[in-house]
């Protein structure tokens, strides 16, 4: 299995919403990240978590919590988002702290705030 | 600083055409270089990597050799396919760092 499954594969919520984006692997990877992508845009780091721990936050507004609560397991949540945020979120992991390996993308979550 | 710099799209080719995308970078210490593909609706898949001076990475077709002198990683194919069509993203891991940085991409179309 070398996949990365994201849910939901699209999601539209208001100004005022709260929701979650999630993400699995079951490669036994210990390194998972978030990247946001913009359209026509390249993807852009947002968090790293490092054997279940936050090891890298770019700069990325407390409007976004990431969470990993296991070792498969990549959490993003939301709350009072901006119509800019819109954007594809994309989850990867890797076999190691360092992205020198392979790094395996989900297929992303389409995100749109009205 | 570490930026990827690659040429910009969109890149037009027909069928069984040789292809070119041009990707420099600049980077602290000894970089990894990628290259990753985005076909629509996806998200990204690892297509090739070199992870020193002088390697050749391939896969499907496409190669890519890291140009230590020229800070390069160009990407190549002797003969494209309509199912080639994507945008392909130039990437590096600066040694010591674990995140990828990305080119802005270049889309590739390929007409029959």
């Amino acid at each position: 299995d070398t996949e990365v499954t994201q849910t939901p594969k699209h999601l539209v919520m208001g100004m005022t919403n709260k929701k979650s984006l999630k993400c699995e692997q079951h490669m036994g990877h210990r390194a998972m990240y978030w990247y946001k992508q913009k359209a026509k845009k390249p993807p852009e780091l947002m968090f790293v978590y490092s054997y279940e721990k936050l090891s890298i936050n770019e700069s990325v507004p407390s409007r976004f919590s990431p969470e990993c609560p296991n070792s498969s397991l990549l959490n993003l949540h939301l709350h009072a988002l901006q119509p800019e945020d819109s954007a594809l979120y994309l989850c990867a992991s890797s076999q190691a702290e360092n992205m020198n390996t392979e790094a395996f993308f989900g297929q992303g979550t389409r995100l749109t705030v009205v | 600083g570490n930026s990827v710099t690659q040429m910009e799209g969109p890149v037009t080719l027909s069928e069984e055409a040789f292809l070119t995308i041009n990707c420099t970078y600049t980077a602290t210490g000894y970089p990894s270089l990628f290259w990753y593909v985005q076909y629509p609706g996806e998200g990204l898949q690892l297509l090739l990597k070199a992870t020193k001076a002088d390697d050749k990475g391939s896969n499907k077709g496409f190669e890519a050799t890291y140009r230590k002198e020229t800070t390069s990683f160009h990407l190549e194919k002797g003969s494209v396919q309509v199912s080639d069509s994507a945008v392909y993203f130039c990437a590096l891991v600066p040694g010591g760092y674990n995140k990828l940085i990305f080119g802005a991409g270049t889309r590739l179309a390929v007409h029959p």
